[in-house]
């Protein structure tokens, strides 16, 4: 088992443009979940999702943030128009659902926006 | 909405000694808590956890203690080592039913052991 695999594990965007993070969970999850963590700071919540639905997203900015989980693939947290402040490392978790305790985190995206 | 407080921020202890950090929480409706470890520019990773049914739980060096009461919790590294040193994060949860097993973060304590 693979584990939860994110890339790219580095991302440079000038401001303005687009950042695409891709989440693949552990083999048998349908769970994932994605933090934020901006340096020397805590982890977090931005969104949780399971395939095809946003279960609850009440850490995501209103704006030029948006995540999805499909039926097939990664699940992918999209900023549009970055800004300096987005710069942080983007965790992404997956638990197989009920009952589970902790989960496992990927290794991560690391943005910097220039 | 929850709130996670966590201390020391910084903590630097000599090796063998024993290191604590303290949480406490604002929910009173969490009933599960993680401590995560992690390593400069990795990943965060579970080394131990609890369930509010449960008072104290231990695994080698690591013990977790649980006041639900006084709600706050706590981490007890002993006999720490050099490898020890690291940002430790602890966590709170309504549990997967309520919450979908969303995470509070604190702070992060940042420990250094000293040869």
């Amino acid at each position: 088992n693979a584990g939860v695999m994110q890339n790219p594990r580095h991302l440079v965007r000038r401001r303005g443009q687009e950042a695409r993070l891709r989440c693949s969970p552990m083999k048998g999850h349908s769970h994932v979940y994605w933090y934020r963590q901006l340096p020397e700071e805590g982890l977090k919540f931005m969104v949780y999702l399971q395939k095809e639905n946003i279960i609850d997203e009440s850490g995501m900015p209103k704006e030029r943030f948006s995540a999805e989980f499909p039926k097939e693939g990664p699940s992918i947290l999209r900023i549009q128009q970055v800004v300096r402040g987005d710069s942080a490392a983007y965790f992404c978790a997956s638990s197989p659902g009920q009952g589970t305790g902790g989960y496992t985190f990927g290794s991560g995206t690391r943005l910097t926006v220039v | 909405g929850e709130n996670v407080e966590q201390h020391p921020s910084t903590l630097s202890v000599q090796e063998g000694d024993s290191a604590v950090i303290k949480c406490t929480y604002s929910d009173s409706a969490s009933n599960y808590f993680p401590w995560y470890k992690q390593e400069l520019g990795k990943r965060p990773q579970l080394i131990i956890d609890i369930r509010s049914n449960v008072g104290e739980k231990k695994d080698q060096r690591i013990a977790v203690t649980l006041n639900k009461t006084a709600k706050h919790f706590s981490l007890h590294i002993t006999e720490t080592q050099p490898e020890d040193s690291a940002v430790y994060f602890c966590a709170a949860s309504r549990g997967f039913e309520a919450a979908g097993n969303k995470l509070t973060f604190g702070g992060g304590t940042r420990v250094l052991v000293k040869p």
